[in-house]
């Protein structure tokens, strides 16, 4: 079955620390997004790549990092610069960008926790 | 830029009853919509879309929604609802003419669902 697989689903990181989010996509979808979950915040997009080797900032962009080498993957490093990272992050894809009406596929999250 | 208004952050409904979830938006034409739902701890499902056509739409789950334009709105409906219906619900507009979707969805806050039973 096609879909959006991230993971870990659950991560523990000590203050200091870098982590990467694995996403992982075999939809064929050219474009991918990395969302951010905080309680009664909504989401909110840190980064979107709509292309390979493209990637553009999303609102809070801060303190991540993100790469697209390939066209099924799109992992996001949280970087120790991130202030506050505990959080449900989200990732999502969608077609692409010339018949793309904005539908997103989402994945199931994971959750980081910073001890 | 567009944006995205859910004016309740909680609702309970008793189990069997109608439901109603409100969703403004602020675009300058006629903006994509979406519903999502989020059971606790999971990703994001589509519930329904407005791209054109009819302003009544109808989704998943017995759910349907309205487009309004005069008064941009896109409130979801639900004639009766399920315990199971219990989860949070995202309204989501996204930009028409730049690639669509190009830089993504922006969401609303959400409404927590609650069911009594």
């Amino acid at each position: 079955d096609g879909g959006i697989t991230q993971s870990p689903k659950y991560l523990f990181r000590k203050e200091g620390q870098n982590v990467t989010l694995s996403c992982e996509q075999n939809l064929n979808h050219d474009a991918m997004y990395w969302y951010r979950q905080d309680p009664g915040q909504g989401l909110r997009l840190i980064y979107y790549s709509q292309i390979v080797n493209d990637f553009q900032k999303g609102d809070i962009a801060e303190g991540y990092s993100v790469s697209r080498e390939k066209k099924e993957s799109f992992p996001l490093t949280v970087t120790s610069a991130q202030k506050n990272p505990t959080a449900f992050y989200l990732c999502a894809s969608s077609i692409n960008r010339w018949t793309n009406t904005g539908e997103l596929f989402f994945g199931e999250g994971s959750r980081l926790t910073v001890l | 830029a567009q944006s995205v208004t859910q004016p309740d952050i909680h609702i309970t409904v008793s189990e069997g009853a109608s439901l109603e979830l409100r969703c403004n938006y602020s675009y300058g034409a006629t903006p994509y919509l979406f519903w999502y739902v989020q059971s606790p701890g999971q990703g994001l499902q589509l519930l329904l879309k407005y791209f054109s056509g009819d302003t009544l739409v109808q989704g998943i789950k017995g759910f349907e929604a309205e487009f309004k334009r005069s008064q941009s709105s896109f409130n979801l409906r639900k004639p009766s609802v399920h315990w199971s219906d219990a989860a949070e619900y995202f309204c989501a507009v996204g930009a028409r003419g730049s690639g669509g979707g190009a830089d993504g969805l922006t969401f609303g806050k959400g409404t927590h669902l609650i069911i009594q039973p």
